[in-house]
C-alpha cells in the first residue's frame, strides 16, 4: 500500500523562503508530483521528479531522495497569492494513479 | 497545457435524486480518465479509473452501484452519484490522462461543487 505525510498546516511571512517536506511509503513508484490547490479550485500542476535530485522552476524547486522516501517543495520569495494547499502525491508504476497527501495549508502573512 | 472541463460546476440537489457530472477533454482525447473526492480541508481521494469502452474501477469503500461511471467516448466520462444523501456532499474533481511520454500526465478539471439538501 501507500503511505504519504505531509504538515497540516504552514505559516511564513511575505518575501521569505518556506520548506514544504513529504515522506511517502509506496510498492511501486514512478515519480512524485506537488500540486497547487487554491480554496474551492482544481489542483494545478507544480513541478515533478523522478529521479534523484533538484528541480528548479522559477520560485519554486522540487527535491526527491527515493532511498530516503522522500521529497520537499521549497518557495523561495514567498507572496501573500502562494497562500493555497499543496499537494504531493505519488504516482504508481503501471496504474499511473496518483496518490495524495493530506496536503499542508501554507499561509503568508504581509 | 491540456484543457479538461467538468460541467455543472456546482449543483444543489435534494436528498435522494441523482445528479449528473461530465468531464471533458477538450484538446486530447483521453483513454483514461479518474474521479476524485474532496471534503472540506482534506486531500483528493481517488474514487475510481474510468476507461474509455470498459467498466470503471473503483477504490476499495467506493461504492459502484451509488456512483455511477460512464466513458462512452475518448473526451467524455459521466459520474452519475444516484440517490443522492447529505454525506454526499463533496468537490468531485476528475482528471484525464495524457497518452504516454508526458511528464505531467494527468490534467485537472475544475471540479464539481454538490451540495445536497
Amino acid at each position: 500500500g501507500q503511505n504519504i505525510d505531509q504538515p497540516t498546516e504552514m505559516t511564513a511571512t511575505e518575501g521569505a523562503i518556506v520548506q514544504i517536506n513529504c515522506t511517502y511509503q509506496t510498492s511501486g513508484f514512478n515519480g512524485l508530483f506537488w500540486y497547487q490547490q487554491h480554496a474551492g479550485e482544481a489542483p494545478t500542476f507544480l513541478s515533478y521528479n523522478v529521479l534523484d535530485g533538484l528541480e528548479e522552476k522559477g520560485r519554486f524547486s522540487s527535491f526527491l531522495s527515493r532511498s530516503k522516501g522522500y521529497s520537499y517543495l521549497l518557495l523561495k520569495e514567498l507572496q501573500m497569492k502562494d497562500s493555497a494547499s499543496y499537494l504531493c502525491a505519488v504516482r504508481d508504476r503501471g496504474t499511473d494513479k496518483l496518490i495524495f497527501g493530506t496536503g499542508t495549508r501554507l499561509q503568508v502573512f504581509p | 497545457g491540456a484543457v479538461v472541463s467538468q460541467h455543472p460546476s456546482r449543483v444543489i440537489c435534494k436528498s435522494g435524486t441523482s445528479v449528473k457530472i461530465e468531464c471533458r477533454s477538450l484538446d486530447f482525447q483521453a483513454t483514461t480518465m479518474f474521479w476524485y473526492r474532496q471534503f472540506p480541508k482534506q486531500s483528493l481521494m481517488l474514487m475510481a479509473t474510468s476507461n474509455e469502452g470498459s467498466k470503471a474501477t473503483y477504490e476499495q469503500g467506493v461504492e459502484k452501484d451509488k456512483f455511477l461511471i460512464n466513458h462512452a467516448s475518448l473526451t467524455l466520462s459521466t459520474l452519475t452519484v444516484t440517490s443522492a444523501h447529505p454525506e454526499d456532499s463533496s468537490f468531485y474533481i476528475c482528471s484525464a490522462r495524457l497518452p504516454r511520454g508526458g511528464l505531467e500526465t494527468q490534467y485537472f478539471g475544475p471540479g464539481t461543487r454538490l451540495l445536497v439538501l
